[in-house]
């Protein structure tokens, strides 16, 4: 079974740029997710889908941030314009249910740097 | 909100030895506890979980124990070896559509 897969693997830009990350999540998983990771740190939810709807976005930075799963698949988050604090890992998760209790599965993660 | 603390935030022990890892939570609904492994520039990994109708649960030398009267739970690994060295984050949530809240991770090294 493939695994989530998220391209790029790293990105390095300037503050007030704006950057795309794109995961594709496990076949026939429902639940896809998108956390920050900032070093040092566990990953913070950012923003979570249902097929193509959004169950949670309350942590998504939505003047600068945005996210969307048009076809209930594949995913992507941009950030416009990032700011140096956006410097993190962005990994992609997905899970076969939004219960709360299913495993998650990460990908690799895009490592942002903003300089 | 919803919080999880865990400690140690790092860890070194020398190999054959148990390293033991703990988290405390805060929200009382939680009833799912997980348990990632994190390598370097990889995603995070389930290694073990635990729901709250049980008090402990083993994998061969992984273990986890919950009190949800403290709102304790733990990680134990026994007899660890040089691979065991990564970083482990603890979280929680529950079944009713509850998001996983991380704990700060623990760096575990496992010196040979």
């Amino acid at each position: 079974e493939a695994g989530v897969a998220q391209s790029p693997r790293y990105k390095i830009i300037e503050k007030r740029q704006s950057v795309a990350f794109w995961c594709n999540p496990i076949s026939g998983h429902a639940t896809l997710y998108w956390y920050q990771q900032i070093l040092g740190q566990g990953p913070k939810l950012l923003i979570q889908f249902q097929n193509n709807g959004v169950v949670d976005d309350s942590q998504l930075p939505k003047d600068r941030f945005s996210a969307e799963r048009l076809k209930g698949v594949d995913s992507t988050l941009k950030i416009q314009p990032a700011k140096l604090e956006d410097s993190a890992v962005y990994l992609c998760a997905s899970s076969t249910s939004d219960s709360g209790d299913n495993e998650q599965f990460f990908g690799p993660g895009t490592r942002l740097t903003v300089l | 909100g919803e919080n999880v603390e865990q400690h140690p935030s790092t860890l070194s022990v020398q190999e054959g030895d148990s390293a033991v890892i703990k988290c405390t939570y805060s929200d009382s609904a939680s009833n799912y506890f997980p348990w990632y492994k994190q390598e370097l520039g990889k995603g995070p990994q389930l290694i073990i979980d635990i729901r709250s109708n049980v008090g402990e649960k083993k994998d061969q030398r992984i273990a986890v124990t919950l009190n949800k009267t403290a709102k304790h739970f733990s990680l134990h690994i026994t007899e660890t070896q040089p691979e065991d060295s990564a970083v482990y984050f603890c979280a929680a949530s529950n079944n009713q559509g509850g998001k996983l809240i991380f704990g700060q991770g623990t760096e575990l090294s496992v010196k040979p």
